[in-house]
């Protein structure tokens, strides 16, 4: 399967700083890609939508100024979380699907876990 | 309403054992596809089974099989010899209408599954 590549896979930080995680697909081209937020024994959120060259589209109730996201290559997407808060720890997974049309399955990288303090 | 149903949130079965993990799903678009995410405590999400609205047989996947009942609405995950490395949690998700890139995801609430030696 294709592969999709996350980092970091832990972080931790002070409250107000911001953070920056990355997504890489690795092995194929990915004009969108899709982040998600995990709370403990809950099932995936999606959070917004990151699309090549352009604006990202948020998922109502998700904040586009506390969750940055530039997708400048069609290889890389990343999300900032300005300002970090207590409340923003959580676990974020990015995905992609490398193809149109077929399957459409997707991709996951292998998660970043922020922590803050 | 929720698109997807897991019932079952969590289970156990015994090693070697097979076990059905229940899914359930709600779409009024005639194109959508089934599949299966396997959570680790690691976090990754890892891609275990595809099944498509059109799909005449049901997909299998070496261990693993999925009993799509297209008039009841259910994709359910069937583990045949358990090991005890497939405990982790079960997604169940829907992609509505073609597979373009990944978009249109719905992920189920999820089933801790338990092997037990």
């Amino acid at each position: 399967g294709a592969v999709v590549s996350q980092h970091p896979s832990w972080v931790i930080c002070k409250s107000g700083t911001s953070v920056k995680i990355e997504c890489r697909s690795l092995d194929f081209q990915a004009t969108t890609m899709f982040w998600y937020r995990q709370f403990p024994k809950q099932s995936l959120m999606l959070m917004a939508t990151s699309n090549e060259g352009s604006k990202a589209t948020y998922e109502q109730g998700v904040e586009k100024d506390k969750f940055l996201i530039n997708h400048a290559s069609l290889t890389l997407s990343t999300l900032t979380v300005t300002s970090a808060h207590p409340e923003d720890s959580s676990f974020y997974i990015c995905s992609a699907s490398p193809r149109e049309g077929s399957t459409g399955e997707l991709f996951f990288g292998e998660g970043s876990r922020l922590t803050v303090l | 309403a929720q698109k997807i149903t897991q019932t079952q949130p969590g289970m156990f079965v015994q090693e070697k054992e097979a076990v059905t993990l229940d899914c359930t799903y709600d779409t009024s678009d005639p194109s959508y596809g089934l599949f299966w995410y396997k959570q680790p405590s690691s976090g990754e999400m890892i891609f275990l089974i595809y099944q498509g609205s059109y799909d005449q047989q049901n997909a299998t996947e070496g261990r693993y099989s999925l009993n799509f009942q297209k008039a009841r609405k259910s994709a359910n995950l069937v583990i045949s010899a358990s090991q005890l490395g497939d405990s982790a949690m079960y997604f169940c998700a829907m992609r509505e209408g073609p597979g373009n890139y990944g978009q249109n995801f719905v992920f189920g609430p999820g089933t801790r599954l338990s092997v037990l030696p």
